[in-house]
């Protein structure tokens, strides 16, 4: 597609349960980027991808978060045992560039509901 | 540690009237600076970055943005909104060099009223 692809863009779950996004980047960009957005907030850095590997995961908030790229592509955000504090909407963002210079594009986001 | 300062929440103007949304950030050296607008149902769109050389920066949408180094400040203007202008705006800063991850603000809710 043209543009960064988000799935699911809903998804409820319930507490402990685990739960995968998918970020399905602009073709040739090779940096990837996952954010999380909390009601009234601004977008809140979790991890970047340059290629296949995590440059930068210091913005994942502790080891229930996990993110994966494998193939230099599509990249999964996994959480496991969610709690209800995880619930925001994850925002994925490619960029040609790297290194934080270039235009970051955006998904629409998945909205995650933990109940 | 970066970070970015948008002090009004929620601005209200009247279509037609110009508009100014305050950013301030905090880096130590010359920062990586963006606005992104997020509109309804949208991703995030950037507006307009600045990275060096001229401080008045044009965008896109008739935006445009003032590095002002001495108040750490990158204010967003427009002289005449549009109601299809009513949005959420991010002020965004990276560092300049090497790798940097980008730090947003928490935004500011622009409602544009006829």
């Amino acid at each position: 597609g043209a543009g960064v692809s988000q799935t699911p863009s809903n998804k409820v779950t319930e507490k402990g349960k685990y739960v995968e996004l998918r970020c399905d980047p602009i073709s040739g960009h090779t940096a990837l980027y996952w954010y999380r957005q909390s009601l009234g907030q601004g977008p809140e850095f979790l991890i970047y991808f340059q290629g296949t590997g995590a440059a930068d995961d210091s913005g994942l908030p502790n080891d229930r978060f996990f993110a994966v790229r494998p193939e230099g592509s599509v990249s999964t955000l996994k959480i496991q045992r969610t709690e209800r504090g995880d619930s925001a909407v994850y925002l994925c963002a490619s960029s040609r560039i790297a290194g934080g210079t270039g235009e970051l594009f955006f998904g629409e986001g998945s909205r995650l509901t933990v109940l | 540690a970066q970070s970015v300062t948008q002090p009004d929440i929620h601005i209200t103007v009247s279509e037609g009237a110009s508009l100014e949304l305050r950013c301030n950030y905090s880096y130590g050296a010359t920062p990586y600076l963006f606005w992104y607008v997020q509109s309804p149902g949208q991703g995030l769109q950037l507006l307009l970055k600045y990275f060096s050389g001229d401080t008045l920066v044009q965008g896109i949408k008739g935006f445009e943005a003032e590095f002002k180094r001495s108040q750490s400040s990158f204010n967003l203007r427009k002289p005449s909104v549009h109601w299809s202008d009513a949005a959420e705006y991010f002020c965004a800063v990276a560092g300049s060099g090497g790798y940097q991850k980008v730090t947003f603000g928490t935004g500011t809710k622009l409602q544009v009223i006829p």
